[in-house]
């Protein structure tokens, strides 16, 4: 069983729609969660960053945590076709700059006009 | 923001012969500096975490022979392929923790290599 298990896609929806990326995990001693966004042939780039249990917003971003579920979530609320790339999740048991990170395969994301 | 660049951004060299990737941070300094891979359709994998000034820790499965890391500055680091393979073409990735913002890795954009 991988670490970290993520639904590559492709996911597409309308723009406007509400989105729902997910991951899940194995490590319990996880407790630093991380969504990136990154564009074709880019480096990564930090959406969103939590620590342990809980919800984060960010304008239109929210990232959940369920640490008992292993389980974590990014919303994309009014979507747009600049939304358009791929998002990864990125654990660590410590902080997330003190140590490499343990990702997902990432998740294709289209937002049609 | 903070910014890492890496160099080249895509290179094409023959098997058997070294290729050297540049990782800099250019308006920050950071201690630690860190090189991952990326095969297509697959996770960035961890390779090997760098210090300046100190030897790289590697990953388990990563030949530390064959991938020379160096970090002699605080905004250096590289990557040195040596005796490339096709089986080595990917994309390789680094990161550059920011001294002063320690929970946060800030990501080049990434080398693409190919092997003939």
């Amino acid at each position: 069983q991988k670490e970290v298990e993520q639904d590559p896609g492709p996911l597409s929806v309308p723009e406007g729609a509400i989105v729902s990326l997910n991951c899940t995990y194995s490590n319990s001693a996880f407790q630093y969660f991380m969504w990136y966004r990154q564009y074709s042939r880019k480096g990564p780039e930090l959406l969103m960053y939590t620590y342990s249990s809980g919800n984060k917003e960010d304008g239109r971003f929210t990232a959940q945590v369920d640490k008992s579920s292993k389980y974590i979530s990014l919303f994309i609320r009014d979507s747009q076709p600049s939304d358009s790339a791929t998002y990864l999740c990125a654990m660590s048991d410590t902080g997330g700059g003190a140590d490499g990170l343990t990702f997902g395969k990432g998740t294709h994301l289209i937002i049609q006009p | 923001g903070a910014v890492v660049s890496q160099h080249p951004s895509w290179v094409i060299c023959k098997s058997g012969t070294s290729v050297k990737i540049e990782c800099r941070s250019l308006d920050f300094q950071a201690t630690t500096m860190f090189w991952y891979r990326q095969f297509p359709k697959q996770s960035l994998m961890l390779m090997a975490t760098s210090n300046e000034g100190s030897k790289a820790t590697y990953e388990q499965g990563v030949e530390k022979d064959k991938f020379l890391i160096n970090h002699a500055s605080l905004t250096l680091s590289t990557l040195t392929v040596t005796s490339a393979h096709p089986e080595d073409s990917s994309f390789y990735i680094c990161s550059a923790r920011d001294t002063v913002s320690y929970n946060e890795q800030f990501f080049g954009p990434g080398t693409r290599l190919t092997v003939l």
